[in-house]
């Protein structure tokens, strides 16, 4: 069975950092496409950002520059650094896995307010 | 960026019913098109991909069609358990993009 397991979010003043992880059991990380989604309180799915199974990687116009995401194959696990966070970060992140999105977490809440 | 626009925002339906939503993309997009579930406080599920394959454990009565830039959800037969908020997906190209989501309610 397929688990993917976040952690890492929590109360962050803008300006800060934090790092999101992904541990996945199941799933091979390393050899799949995944991704971090996010959903604002009351509002519809956003993509954030991806890395490939090459590890390539990239990133919503929102986050560039400021949202790095990358996997240890060790753990089977994947991060989101977050950092200048913003109150308009504010969401549950969900990681997602597959290239159709086929395994979802069931995602950690961010919020960014001082 | 492709632009996902789904309708109708809202529906209220009847166990039973026959529901279809559809979904336009700004773009072409071949069938690289995903359906997904998502009830109140649960992460979303997949239920078609690929335009019209359905997902493992996927039950019957959801099907997809469509293919370019319009296409459709249907469900056949909708029970109780389907209310939910349904949101289309592209992959065709970054970035990645949903559409606004159809809230289903069930009368």
């Amino acid at each position: 069975e397929v688990q993917l397991v976040e952690s890492g979010g929590g109360l962050i003043q803008p300006g800060g950092s934090l790092r999101l992880s992904c541990a996945a059991s199941g799933f091979t990380v390393s050899s799949n496409y995944m991704s971090w989604v996010r959903q604002a309180p009351g509002k519809g799915l956003e993509w954030v950002s991806v890395i490939y199974s090459g590890g390539a990687t990239d990133y919503a116009d929102s986050v560039k520059g400021r949202f790095i995401v990358s996997r240890d194959n060790s753990k089977n696990t994947l991060y989101l650094h977050m950092n200048s966070l913003r109150v308009e970060d504010t969401a549950l992140y969900y990681c997602a896995g597959g290239g159709d999105y086929g395994y979802w977490g069931q995602g950690t809440l961010v919020t960014v307010s001082s | 960026e492709i632009v996902l626009t789904q309708s109708p925002d809202f529906q209220s339906v009847t166990p039973k019913e026959k529901v279809t939503i559809t979904c336009r993309a700004s773009q072409s997009i071949g069938r690289n098109l995903h359906w997904y579930q998502q009830k109140p406080d649960q992460s979303p599920k997949l239920l078609i991909n690929y335009a019209s394959q359905s997902f493992s454990g996927v039950p019957s009565r959801f099907s997809g069609s469509g293919s370019g830039t319009d296409f459709t959800l249907t469900i056949n037969g909708l029970e109780a358990e389907d209310a939910a908020t349904y949101y289309c997906h592209q992959s065709s190209s970054l970035p990645r993009t949903f559409g606004q989501g159809t809230k289903l309610e069930i009368k």
